[in-house]
């Protein structure tokens, strides 16, 4: 059972442009939405998250959308940059309880010149 | 602040062979969480500790995998006997529970031949 799903397994668009990499979830329960990046060889690095009681957060070019009725949150990137490439994973975690972290497959994104 | 540190980066080794990598988490990260990514899928995760406790280990093949982590600090995790399709990176993560995730060290990749 997939608690985070990421259905577009890749996505290209053009330099300058908007990248929206979007995430689905099924648990209710979940207290914070992140996003991660990940580039080959390394470890997944921590980006931008949001709290479930909040509907956006921004961060610089990064911002983040959660629609809590519809259990789904996109990241926008503006303008995206060549840095970008990268695969991108939406995870949740929930607090005070266990703190785990689901990881949804990932989206890898590719910016093209 | 420095990172989740793991090792080895890589091994290579013969199906039935056995093998530990290592974690040492940030300082003062209570929550220490071993994930295994094979290729073109997210971070699944093995095992959760709190502190030198066991949160969750519902997804770790205990016929063959084993993780400790003494002392609160750092962990290891082991793979006695390897299958081939434990071939994958294992991620070490930790965090402190703020709604941030975890930081995630480099991986380690192992092959399993």
């Amino acid at each position: 059972d997939q608690q985070v799903k990421q259905n577009s397994p890749s996505l290209s668009v053009q330099e300058g442009r908007i990248s929206i990499l979007n995430c689905d979830y099924t648990n209710s329960m979940f207290d914070y939405f992140l996003w991660y990046k990940k580039y080959p060889a390394e470890g997944p690095t921590f980006l931008i998250s949001i709290s479930s009681i909040k509907d956006k957060n921004e961060d610089g070019r990064f911002t983040v959308f959660l629609n809590k009725s519809a259990k789904h949150l996109s990241l926008h990137i503006v303008p995206s940059q060549p840095g970008d490439s990268a695969v991108y994973f939406c995870a949740a975690q929930t607090l005070n309880r266990d703190d785990k972290i689901i990881f949804g497959k990932g989206t890898r994104l590719h910016i093209l010149p | 602040e420095a990172g989740v540190a793991q090792s080895p980066r890589y091994k290579i080794i013969e199906k039935r062979q056995s093998v530990a990598f290592w974690c040492n988490p940030i300082s003062g990260h209570a929550t220490l969480y071993w994930y295994q990514q094979i290729l073109g899928q997210g971070p699944k995760l093995l095992i959760q500790f709190q502190n030198n406790g066991v949160v969750d280990d519902s997804q770790l093949p205990k016929d063959r995998f084993s993780a400790e982590r003494l002392k609160g600090v750092d962990s290891t995790l082991k793979i006695q006997p390897a299958k081939l399709e434990d071939s994958a990176v294992y991620l070490c993560a930790s965090s402190s529970g703020t709604g941030r995730g975890g930081t995630f060290g480099s991986g380690t990749r192992l092959t399993v031949v």
